[in-house]
């Protein structure tokens, strides 16, 4: 089956900096999805990239969609204590389910 | 809005209970799943149901049933409650089924169990 390599698995960081992570994968994608998790609550949608080498903000946040649709990475720019969690990449291909990277632990030292 | 919504937050069971964790969507959704969630492993798909009236297996689904009781409410049951079984549960809900691209999953807040 389709499997994700996310790292780093995991990051501690200064408030301030920018924080980037990636993902890929031997198969190809037609959707990546980003979400974060906060301690004790589910996974949150952050960004969807739906074509190859799409590249969306939302706030301090980019994602891109890699041109061989193998990968995707997100920035996180100027860091704040609230950005702390589990950062998590999804993947999608028509015709099967979406799969789930291992995530990204993200601490920041105010 | 209270999007998914999963009862109970948690639980904790002695080797060999049962117990049903529900699970219930407002957003109108087609598509509902289950995943259990270990550390450094990620979210795993035990079951899902494209639509009312099907259910079919994820990735991990011994030990477990579902079902999907109306468009809004997707069960999980655990039959005999095994130490492996201890994880944090989140069930999921989508517009589409998984297979159609533009497809996202909406996540609920999770259920916490113990199985000692």
């Amino acid at each position: 089956g389709q499997q994700l390599n996310q790292s780093p698995q995991s990051m501690f960081i200064q408030e301030g900096e920018d924080v980037s992570m990636n993902c890929t994968s031997s198969s190809i994608f037609n959707t990546w999805l980003w979400y974060k998790q906060d301690p004790g609550e589910g996974p949150v949608l952050l960004i969807a990239l739906y074509k190859a080498g799409e590249l969306t903000s939302n706030g301090r946040l980019t994602a891109q969609f890699g041109i061989t649709r193998k990968d995707s990475f997100l920035n996180i720019s100027a860091s704040i204590p609230s950005d702390v969690g589990i950062y998590f990449c999804a993947g999608l291909f028509s015709g099967s389910r979406l799969t789930f990277g291992e995530g990204t632990q993200l601490t920041v030292n105010p | 809005n209270a999007g998914v919504t999963q009862t109970p937050k948690f639980q904790v069971l002695k080797t060999g209970q049962s117990m049903t964790l529900q699970c219930a969507q407002d957003m109108n959704h087609n598509s509902m799943y289950w995943y259990r969630q270990d550390p450094g492993m990620g979210l795993r798909l035990i079951y899902y149901s494209a639509s009312e009236g099907t259910t079919d297996k994820g990735e991990v689904p011994n030990g477990y049933n579902v079902s999907r009781l109306n468009k809004r409410e997707f069960s999980l049951r655990l039959e005999s409650a095994a130490p492996s079984q201890t994880s944090v549960y989140f069930c999921a809900s989508s517009e589409a089924p998984g297979w159609e691209a533009k497809n996202i999953q909406y996540f609920g807040a999770g259920t916490r169990l113990s199985v000692l």
